[in-house]
């Protein structure tokens, strides 16, 4: 069954570095999304995205964020200068048309911002 | 108020007990609605759509409660495996929404 897979694991960086955070949806899906999951913390959602551009985002995905989808398969989240408090897992999810509508989820990216 | 709210739990029930968790949803509009399971720094993974007529997956039976805007998830005959955060979420038009998750622990 396709998986939405998501590069690296896991990543440290420093504070001020630009992180690029990559996921590969499922290929036949339209609507791609990012969540961040602050430890203990429940999922937040940060963007979404369709048709080539963002359809939505929360306050959480300042001018810091970035999203891109560069060729036909790739999905990237950047951060521009991090911050402490953008350690997190950050996962990538698809969206499956059809009735319900349903999103199946990367395995996420660990970030870590020392 | 929040858009989805769920009782954190945690739940500790004995193998082979029945849970049940509730739900609530702050949007009349919403149009989809969903149980995820996620373990400990897992990704979330979907265990059901929730129907509206209701919908049920083995041990898992999922209902909708539209007029009072909530949702339940009751788990019969549970599994040590069954032990997770149960996350309710909520689709309106296409953005969605989680609650912070139910966490469950099934003893031996």
């Amino acid at each position: 069954e396709p998986e939405v897979t998501q590069t690296p694991s896991h990543q440290v960086t420093q504070m001020g570095q630009e992180v690029i955070l990559r996921c590969v949806p499922i290929s036949n899906h339209l609507y791609f999304y990012w969540y961040r999951q602050i430890l203990g913390q429940k999922v937040e959602f940060l963007v979404s995205f369709y048709n080539n551009e963002i359809s939505e985002k929360s306050e959480i995905f300042d001018d810091q964020f970035s999203v891109e989808r560069p060729d036909g398969s790739n999905f990237t989240l950047k951060i521009r200068s991090t911050k402490l408090e953008d350690s997190a897992m950050y996962f990538c999810a698809s969206l499956r048309e059809g009735a319900y509508n349903e999103q199946f989820f990367g395995p996420g990216t660990r970030l870590t911002v020392l | 108020r929040k858009e989805v709210e769920q009782d954190p739990g945690p739940f500790n029930v004995p193998e082979g007990a029945t849970v049940a968790f509730n739900c609530t949803y702050s949007n009349s509009a919403s149009q989809s609605f969903f149980w995820y399971r996620q373990d400990c720094r897992k990704e979330p993974k979907l265990l059901m759509s929730v129907y509206s007529s209701g919908n049920e997956d083995g041990r898992f039976t999922a209902q909708l409660n539209r007029a009072s805007q909530y949702i339940s998830l009751l788990i019969r005959d549970s599994k040590l495996s069954d032990s997770a955060t149960y996350l309710c979420v909520v689709n309106n038009f296409n953005k969605f929404y989680f609650g912070s998750g139910t966490k469950l622990n099934v003893k031996p």
